[in-house]
């Protein structure tokens, strides 16, 4: 298995643009997590979905943040548009309902100057 | 308000010494503890995890002790080496992990030879 796969690794955008980061989630899991991850506040949830259905996405900062899972095997995080305070690390990580833990994938580093 | 208080914040060991890292939770509802390790530019890895049925397991030179009645957990790595210097995550989630999971701050370890 490849493993929760994200992209891009690394993008740097303008402020005002709109970003989308991409995940394909393991095969089979049935849970998919966005996280963000600064120095100042760690390990964010921003949203999850089991099934494909959003559960709680209470962590979203705003309103400029959306999130999709349009299928088992891919979501997006699109942010619109983009501050320079949106800076951060971006992580999806996917899970078996049946809760032997998440796997993270290798995060999105999203630089907004 | 954090669901998961994680301390030290950073922890510097001698190799070949042992590393503590701590990490208590107030929701009782909670029965999956599980500890991630993230190298810089990765996600976090899973590393080893507890349901509070036992109070310890260990694998290889990592240990979990758990104490259910204080609602504390800790990760003990023996004879620490410079590869595990790292960032250390501990968690916790109810539903034996089928949900999200809660965070603590991190803990970065840094072995020094």
């Amino acid at each position: 298995d490849a493993g929760v796969i994200q992209s891009p690794r690394h993008e740097v955008t303008e402020m005002g643009q709109e970003v989308t980061l991409r995940c394909k989630p393991i095969s089979g899991h049935n849970s998919l997590f966005w996280y963000r991850q600064t120095m100042m506040r760690g390990l964010e949830l921003l949203i999850y979905f089991n099934n494909n259905v959003p559960i709680d996405d209470s962590g979203m900062p705003e309103d400029r943040f959306s999130a999709k899972m349009p299928n088992a095997s891919f979501s997006t995080l699109k942010i619109q548009p983009s501050e320079p305070r949106d800076s951060a690390v971006y992580f999806c990580a996917s899970s078996p309902w049946t809760g032997s833990g998440y796997t993270f994938g290798s995060g999105t580093r999203l630089t907004v100057v | 308000q954090q669901q998961v208080k994680q301390s030290p914040q950073s922890l510097i060991v001698q190799k070949g010494g042992i590393s503590i890292i701590n990490c208590a939770y107030e929701n009782t509802a909670f029965d999956y503890f599980p500890w991630y390790q993230q190298f810089p530019g990765k996600g976090p890895a899973l590393l080893i995890a507890i349901r509070p049925d036992v109070s310890e397991k260990k694998e290889g030179r990592f240990t979990i002790s758990f104490n259910k009645s204080a609602k504390q957990f800790s990760l003990h790595i023996m004879d620490s080496q410079p590869g595990d210097s790292a960032t250390y995550f501990c968690a916790a989630s109810g539903l034996s992990g089928a949900n999200n999971l809660f965070f603590g701050t991190g803990t970065r370890l840094t072995v020094i030879p």
